[in-house]
């Protein structure tokens, strides 16, 4: 299986901060990487997929990319309603492994 | 509008069985795989498999082969995840979610929570 690695595990920032959550592959996986925010309670939200593809109705202050071996989720400029988890999830092949998540905190 | 409605959440005892459903629609049912995570509580997410709706074509994680079978009816746009017994491991919240293209996951249902306890 294919392990996701994503760091920090968890990190501080304020509004307005840029905040940078990276994961890395254990094998190659091409841009099959997608990016997801999960508030409390709630489901899982797609933001990012293909590496750097942002999903319809994301703010455009989120990005993804890819560099060497790292996939990055940038959040430009972090608004109040941004503090939550983030996952990194490949979809290479399957089994589609998640990374352990970051939690983005004030 | 795309959408995955859940079935409710249920409390079970150690060795009983169960089976939850995700419904489709708005979409064509039988063109996206859907897929399957669980969340125990306070921890991450993991990928338990997918489903293809058009002929059944199932994908098991190696950590849930043989703990879980995931089915699907057509005829009512519904997925299910199925327990044969059931146990207190397994309380978690279970979410399933259609696949894209490329096997990004979106839109998600909002989510089973399965209570297994004595």
């Amino acid at each position: 299986d294919i392990q996701m690695t994503q760091s920090p595990s968890s990190l501080s920032a304020s509004v307005g901060d840029r905040v940078t959550i990276t994961c890395r592959a254990s094998q190659s996986i091409s841009i099959y990487l997608n990016w997801y925010q999960q508030k409390p309670g709630k489901a899982p939200k797609l933001l990012i997929y293909g590496a750097s593809r942002l999903q319809s109705g994301v703010p455009s202050r989120f990005s993804g990319s890819l560099s060497a071996t790292d996939f990055t989720l940038t959040i430009g400029s972090l608004q109040p309603e941004d503090f939550a988890i983030y996952y990194c999830q490949h979809s290479y092949t399957t089994p589609f492994t998640f990374g352990g998540g970051t939690k983005v905190e004030i | 509008e795309v959408q995955l409605v859940q079935s409710g959440a249920e409390v079970k005892k150690p060795g009983e069985s169960l089976k939850i459903s995700c419904q489709g629609s708005g979409y064509n049912f039988t063109n996206y795989w859907i897929g399957w995570v669980r969340q125990v509580p306070g921890k991450g997410l993991e990928w338990m498999g997918i489903i293809y709706p058009g002929d059944s074509d199932t994908r098991y994680s190696p950590s849930f082969q043989g703990q879980i079978t995931i089915s699907v009816d057509k005829s009512i746009t519904t997925a299910y995840l199925r327990w044969s017994s059931l146990q207190a491991s397994d309380t978690a919240m279970y979410f399933c979610a259609r696949q894209g293209k490329e096997n990004w996951s979106d839109p998600w249902g909002q989510g089973t929570l399965v209570t297994v306890s004595s």
